[in-house]
Formats: structure tokens, C-alpha cells, sequence
């Protein structure tokens, strides 16, 4: 049973425009959210989090959304660049106290076009 | 600062062999973690140590096991390989969680295991 689902396997995108990658989940526990991206042969990096008692972050050229009814955050990269070209994962994050048990999601593959 | 670091970075295996990797975390912190990567499953939590002790478990057979030493190094240990345990095992460390504080984890750029 998935809890974090990215449904969209990839996505490609224009040099410059907007990019946003969605992220469903199941469990409401899950109070804290995070972005990873990842670049082939490396690790993912972390890129942005959210905690539930925030509905928006942002950080440059990176929001995160969350819609708690709706269970479902979204990540937008505006501009996109082409070295943002990667897999980009969501992860939650349920309520434990004092360990990390992150749930991430299949990822999404983003390719911006120059 | 030195990143997290994993070894071997590629392993090939066969089927019913044993296979054990390695971590380095951060200098400093203490709390490591585990994932299996694998196509069209994302990253799963396979295990977390704290100061030598797990302390949560994903859903994986008992064949997957570790630990953690005094100097916060980890150790993954698959027994009894199987075919479907081919994939890229992720490390990442952080600093320990408080309530309510959520520290970045680091991962290190994995190992690539193949089980033929």
C-alpha cells in the first residue's frame, strides 16, 4: 500500500517556465513533508520541507504547498533551469516522536528543455 | 565537511549469498538511516539507528539486518540473497529528531547491488 504516490512518472518542461510535481498521501499522521531531488549516481539532496501548520514554504526559486483536506502537496520550480533536470521525490513523515521514518514517494523524473 | 560515504559504491552478488555494506555518517551525527531504492517503488525505509540501538523498522524480512557501532558507522547485512533484492541501498544520517524538530537527513550516494 502506497501512503505517498507521485503519479506522474515524468514530466518535461520549457527553459524558464513554471514547474510543479504533485504528491498525493494516505495517512493522516503524516505531519511533515520534504522534497528530495536526485541526480543519477549521486544520493537524493534534500531540497524543501513543509510542517503540517504551514499551508506554504518557500525557499528562491522553490514553494511547497500543502492542501491537508486534501492530502496533496506540490512542488513549484519557477523559473526552471535546466540543472534542475532530475528525480525529484516527495517524503512524509508520520507522527513519531524521535525517529526518522521517512515514507517517500516513487518519484518523478523532470527534464527542463533549453 | 565530509559527506556520508558508502562502500562498496557496486556489488555483484549471486543468489543465497550474504552480502554486508557499509556507512560513515556525518561526523556528528548519530541517527542513520537505511532505504532500498528499486524502479517503480521509490526509496523504502528499510531501518534507523540511534546510538547503537534501531529504532524503527520498515517492512523488510529479517533477512535484511543491521547495526550501528560506538562511532555511529553503520552496517547493512542482506542474508540468503534473493534476485529481488538487486537495487541501490541508500544510507543518510542526521542529527537526532526532538519532538516537534525535524533535521535534514543527508544521504550518501548509495550501493548498487546486483544479484544474479
Amino acid at each position: 500500500d502506497q501512503q505517498v504516490k507521485q503519479n506522474s512518472p515524468s514530466l518535461s518542461v520549457q527553459e524558464g517556465r513554471i514547474s510543479i510535481l504533485n504528491c498525493d498521501y494516505t495517512n493522516s499522521m503524516f505531519d511533515y513533508f520534504l522534497w528530495y531531488k536526485k541526480y543519477p549516481a549521486e544520493g537524493p539532496t534534500f531540497l524543501i520541507s513543509i510542517s503540517s501548520i504551514k499551508d506554504k514554504n518557500e525557499d528562491g526559486r522553490f514553494t511547497v504547498f500543502l492542501n491537508k483536506s486534501a492530502k496533496h502537496l506540490s512542488l513549484h520550480i519557477v523559473p526552471s533551469q535546466p540543472g534542475d533536470s532530475a528525480v525529484y521525490f516527495c517524503a512524509a513523515s508520520p507522527t513519531t516522536s524521535g525517529t526518522y521514518k521517512y515514507i517517500f514517494g516513487t518519484g518523478t523524473r523532470l527534464k527542463v528543455l533549453a | 565537511k565530509a559527506g556520508v560515504t558508502q562502500t562498496p559504491r557496486y556489488l555483484i552478488k549471486t543468489r543465497g549469498q550474504q552480502v554486508t555494506l557499509s556507512c560513515s555518517p556525518i561526523s556528528g551525527h548519530r541517527s542513520v538511516s537505511w532505504y532500498q531504492q528499486t524502479p517503480g517503488q521509490g526509496l523504502q525505509f528499510l531501518f534507523e539507528y540511534f546510538s547503537e540501538t534501531q529504532r524503527n523498522k520498515g517492512n523488510f524480512p529479517g533477512r535484511f539486518s543491521g547495526r550501528q557501532f560506538s562511532n555511529s558507522r553503520s552496517e547493512m547485512n542482506v542474508s540468503t540473497l534473493e534476485l529481488g533484492d538487486s537495487a541501490l541501498y541508500l544510507c543518510a544520517s542526521s542529527l537526532p529528531q526532538d519532538r516537534g524538530v525535524y533535521n535534514e537527513q543527508f544521504f550518501g550516494p548509495g550501493t548498487r547491488l546486483t544479484v544474479l
